[in-house]
């Protein structure tokens, strides 16, 4: 079974500017996340859908970050402008039935 | 919200067991994971209790106990692939609305030595 699949896997970018990073999830897996792992700490949830709704984004920073997920399986997440905090790997991952989460591969962001 | 904490770093011996402890503070619980990340890869997942008591899975063990907002991850027969982070996360109690995201410890980076 192919696992999660995330691009770019690298992104440089100067601040102000704006990126964005996409997931596609393991085939069949209704729940999507996005984490947020900054260098020495654990992943951090930002959002989940669940199909094409989303059910959490308490901790998305909402004036700067935005994700979709139009038709229930690829998402995208957006920052627009980008701020040097935000350098960080960006986890997708996903999961069926309330089981277990995998995750894909991440994307490694640098702010200059 | 939840509160994890686990060791930094911790050091063992080719061969050997470890031991690698999780407290966490809760405003609701329904499980722990922990989780296997190598450098510069993707969390793997170890293991998931929901119970009190001892889970085995061949040379992975993981512990909870509820009452004590405990946890912990047993490896034997350590092997040098072992050295990685191990990560500890807790999923909030079922709300119902379908959130299960996990909040994460900052993860304990295991050395091991030949």
């Amino acid at each position: 079974e192919a696992g999660v699949a995330q691009s770019p896997r690298y992104k440089i970018i100067e601040k102000r500017q704006s990126v964005a990073f996409w997931c596609n999830p393991i085939s069949g897996h209704a729940t999507l996340y996005w984490y947020q792992q900054i260098l020495g700490q654990g992943p951090k949830l930002l959002i989940q859908f669940q199909n094409n709704g989303v059910v959490d984004d308490s901790q998305l920073p909402k004036d700067r970050f935005s994700a979709e997920r139009l038709k229930g399986v690829d998402s995208t997440l957006k920052i627009q402008p980008a701020k040097l905090e935000d350098s960080a790997v960006y986890l997708c991952a996903s999961s069926s039935a309330y089981n277990e989460q995998f995750f894909g591969p991440g994307t490694r962001l640098t702010v200059l | 919200g939840q509160n994890i904490d686990q060791p930094t770093e911790m050091t063992a011996t080719e061969g050997a067991i470890v031991q690698i402890n999780c407290t966490y503070q809760t405003s609701g619980f329904n499980g722990l994971f922990w989780y296997q990340q190598h450098a510069g890869e993707a969390p793997t997942f170890l293991s998931y209790n929901v119970l009190d008591g001892l889970e085995e899975k061949g040379r992975f063990s993981s512990f909870l106990s509820r009452s004590k907002g405990y946890s912990y991850l047993l490896l034997k027969e350590l092997q040098m692939k072992d050295s990685a982070s191990y990560l500890c996360a807790v999923r909030d109690q079922y709300s119902g609305g379908g959130a299960d995201g996990l909040t994460f410890g900052k993860g304990t980076h295991l050395i091991i030595q030949p």
